[in-house]
Order: C-alpha cells, then structure tokens, then sequence
C-alpha cells in the first residue's frame, strides 16, 4: 500500500537552481495538490489538479509549476529558487466525491534554500 | 476569502485529562464537510475526525469528538483520556472555494504531559 510517495524527504538548494518536487500516488484518485507549510502559517495551498491535463493556481502559486500528465504525477517545478522558498512541501490527493473526501498526504518534503 | 481560525496556538492537558481545540470558520455554503488533521513528530498528516455540515449529530470517534455548532461556525475537538501519543500539532480545515480544495488553519500544537 504506497499511497501518495514524495521525493526526495529532504533536498538542499542554492538560490537560483531548479528543481522539481515528485508525487506519485496509487489510488487512481482525481484530485492532486501540492500545499507549503511554514511555522505560524500552517498549510497552504499552491497548486491543484482534478485530472489529467488540468490544473489550477491555488493560494501561493508564484515561483512554482506543475503538470499533470497521468493520473498518478503530480510534480512540482521550482523556476528558481528562493530562500522564500524554505519549507516543508505536501502532496495531497483525494476522490473528487462532494468534498466528502479525505485527503491522503505523502510524509512531506523538506526543502531548504541557502 | 474562506478562513479558518485556531485561536489557540498552543495548549496542554495533563495525560488522562480532557481537553477541547477550537476552531472556528467562514463559508457561504450550506452543505460542506470539515475535518480535523492530526500532525505528530513524524511529520504525517492523519485523519482524526470528519463532519459532515447536514448533519445534527456530532461526530465522534473513539476518544475524539467534536462540538459542531453550525450557526456560530464554530468546530471544536475534543480529546478525552488523553494519551501521550496525542501529542501533536492539530490543524482544523475546511473546503475553500470548491469541495475539495481545503483550507487549513494555523493549526494548534498539544502537549501532553505525564
């Protein structure tokens, strides 16, 4: 039972490299999203999708892309990273069933900027 | 914007002692869910409780429950016998905007002491 799957845990950056942020998940649902969380701020949405070629912007898009190729990617791009950028990313997905729906998270990745 | 609002940014309750997380929302909605997050040390986000906004009944599961008070906006947990495992940053949330799309609060951090 892999679930939602994030890699890498834990990854360095120097200000200016990119990088992406990869999610997997096996349960064939239809709702993906990435979220940021930073101490004080809990989570926070950037970007989601609700199948396969479509997604949206969500609360704190900027600096930050994604696709959604397949049903089970869901990767998330950084441009050019900045120390803003310093967090913990969450992977998220879902049924898209009335909002009834628990949403299942991958263990989080760590994402230092120098 | 939809908010979420955790007033308590930090509490704690004596092991085997109740105690009660508050957490209050806005929504223009009649029908919805909110949920309540459980986030230990480990740094995985867990399912605690589900609620659904038609329903009179307060949820309850095991030792946590909730005060559903639809009118106020208002979604209280409640822990009772609380267990040292409880420990753990709690966040509220609710769909913002769309059903599944959620919003998070800030989040309440517990501490449990033997």
């Amino acid at each position: 039972n892999a679930g939602v799957t994030q890699t890498p845990k834990f990854q360095v950056l120097k200000t200016g490299q990119s990088m992406t942020l990869q999610c997997a998940q096996d349960m064939n649902h239809e709702y993906m999203s990435w979220y940021r969380q930073d101490p004080g701020m809990g989570l926070r949405l950037i970007h989601y999708s609700v199948g396969a070629g479509i997604t949206d912007q969500g609360e704190v898009p900027n600096g930050y892309n994604v696709s959604r190729s397949t049903t089970e990617d869901f990767p998330l791009r950084l441009l050019s990273a900045a120390p803003s950028q310093t967090s913990v990313y969450f992977c998220a997905s879902s049924y898209l069933r009335d909002g009834a729906g628990e949403l299942f998270f991958g263990e989080g990745s760590r994402l230092t900027v120098l | 914007a939809q908010t979420v609002t955790q007033s308590q940014p930090e509490m704690s309750v004596q092991e085997a002692e109740t105690v009660t997380l508050s957490c209050t929302y806005d929504t223009s909605e009649s029908d919805y869910y909110l949920f309540w997050y459980k986030q230990p040390p480990s740094r995985q986000m867990i399912l605690v409780i589900r609620q659904e906004a038609y329903k009179q009944q307060n949820a309850t599961e095991n030792r946590f429950s909730v005060n559903f008070q639809k009118a106020a906006k208002s979604f209280s947990l409640k822990i009772s016998d609380s267990q040292l495992g409880d420990a753990a940053m709690y966040f509220c949330a609710r769909p913002g905007g769309s059903n599944y799309k959620l919003t998070f609060g800030k989040g309440t951090l517990l501490t449990v002491n033997p």
